[in-house]
């Protein structure tokens, strides 16, 4: 079974240039999770979709970052305009139903490592 | 709100040696999850161990093992025969168990080297 798929792996831009990153989660699962990861910490929760369906994304910066899932399968995460502090590594993650009240494995993709010049 | 630290920036072990990495949290909660994620130079997040708070055996799986002190809020995992493989970032985690959403609360991550 195919895992968590992210693209690109890594992505260069200048500042205040637009980036987007594609997440493909494992077939059947309906939560997506997008997490930011900064140099020597751990991830942090960007947004979370529930098929369509963002059901959190208190921590997502609205101002330059979007998300979608159209069809409740892939997303994308965009930023625009770009900023030096972007800089970072972004995981996606998947998982059957989230909202089922019993846990379910979260499965984490290889991550995009973004670089802002 | 919850917090998860781990006070051992770096590690080293030898390999075939056991090494114990130290994770504290704080919580309100009473019922939660505890993980130990590895992340490998390829950026992954596996999963290595997971732990429920209302269960007091601590978990264990092949090589790897927790202690679990509830009342201590602490959660250390135990690596035995260190194997070159397990190089990698180790991130403990907290998990509310609620009924919506699965958020983690990561730690800052320990560097373990095993050395050959």
């Amino acid at each position: 079974e195919a895992g968590v798929v992210q693209s690109p792996r890594y992505k260069i831009i200048e500042k205040k240039q637009p980036v987007a990153f594609w997440c493909n989660p494992i077939s059947g699962h309906n939560t997506l999770y997008w997490y930011l990861q900064n140099l020597g910490q751990g991830p942090e929760l960007l947004i979370r979709y529930e098929n369509e369906e963002a059901v959190d994304d208190s921590q997502l910066p609205k101002d330059r970052f979007s998300a979608e899932r159209l069809k409740g399968v892939d997303s994308t995460l965009k930023i625009q305009p770009a900023e030096l502090g972007d800089s970072a590594v972004y995981l996606c993650a998947s998982s059957l139903d989230s909202a089922s009240g019993t846990y379910n494995e979260q499965f984490f993709g290889p991550g995009t490592r973004l670089t802002v010049l | 709100a919850q917090t998860v630290t781990q006070s051992q920036p770096e590690m080293s072990v030898q390999e075939a040696e056991t090494v114990t990495l130290s994770c504290t949290y704080d919580t309100s909660e009473s019922n939660y999850y505890l993980f130990w994620y590895k992340q490998p130079p390829s950026r992954q997040m596996i999963l290595v161990i997971r732990q429920e708070a209302y269960k007091q055996q601590n978990a264990t799986e092949n090589r790897f093992s927790v202690n679990f002190q509830k009342a201590a809020k602490s959660f250390s995992l135990k690596i035995s025969d260190s194997q070159l493989g397990d190089t990698a970032m180790y991130f403990c985690a907290f998990m509310k168990h609620e009924d919506y959403g699965q958020n983690f609360v990561f730690g800052p991550g320990t560097r373990l080297s095993v050395l050959p």
